[in-house]
């Protein structure tokens, strides 16, 4: 079975300052992986994905996630945050296209002034 | 571009009685639906497995008898909430492929579930 781990529930950070948000997985077989974003009272949209290939993967809004078979992580960071990145950031594992996506529990991210 | 949709966004109801959730895609086709529950500040967790024209495939510990899925066509999912009780108030949400081996997954708006 495949599980996700956000290693923070909450992540404060000085707007226009980097952030990274950790997310581990695990799985014994290959697993496409994605971030999602929930802004308040939102539904979920979809920041990125890695399905194969380059391992450093652009999304919106100027997120980028970069997988790490060894280390079995998929960390999001982003250069500069601001005000309007506040949300919740879910991490994501699928086994197979077309396939049940599994949740990480989320990390909150708060932008402080 | 494809869509999801839910109907209704929220729902108050009193203990005891039951609740219809839809879940609809548009524009497209969805042999599969996925259905989450989320409770306040937390993640989402997978519910069961819709699968069109037959039984739907629940995860462990969700009780079907309770959760009543039905996925009558290629575009609809209904979730019901038999005999409510102010435990199950939650945020539901569905989600659908948008076809058979993609990985692209489109996720409904959620239906808020208040039980008094």
């Amino acid at each position: 079975a495949q599980s996700v781990t956000q290693l923070d529930s909450q992540v404060p950070v000085f707007e226009e300052a980097p952030v990274e948000l950790r997310c581990n997985y695990s799985s014994s077989v290959s697993v496409y992986l994605f971030w999602y974003v929930q802004y308040p009272n939102q539904g979920l949209q979809l920041l990125l994905k890695y399905l194969s290939g380059s391992t450093l993967v652009k999304g919106i809004n100027g997120f980028e996630a970069e997988f790490n078979k060894s280390q079995t992580s998929f960390h999001l960071r982003k250069p500069s945050v601001h005000i309007s990145d506040t949300a919740e950031y879910f991490c994501a594992v699928m086994r197979n296209r077309d396939d049940k996506i599994i949740f990480g529990k989320g990390t909150r991210l708060h932008i402080l002034p | 571009g494809a869509v999801v949709s839910q109907h209704p966004s929220w729902v108050i109801c009193k203990s005891g009685t039951s609740v219809k959730i839809e879940c609809r895609s548009l524009d497209f086709q969805a042999t599969t639906m996925f259905w989450y529950r989320q409770f306040p500040k937390q993640s989402l967790m997978l519910m069961a497995t819709s699968n069109e024209g037959s039984k739907a495939t629940y995860e462990q510990g969700v009780e079907k008898d309770k959760f009543l899925i039905n996925h009558a066509s290629l575009t609809l999912s209904t979730l019901t909430v038999t005999s409510a009780h102010p435990e199950d108030s939650s945020f539901y949400i569905c989600s659908a492929p948008l076809g058979r081996g993609t990985d692209t997954q489109y996720f409904g708006p959620g239906t808020r579930l208040t039980v008094l």
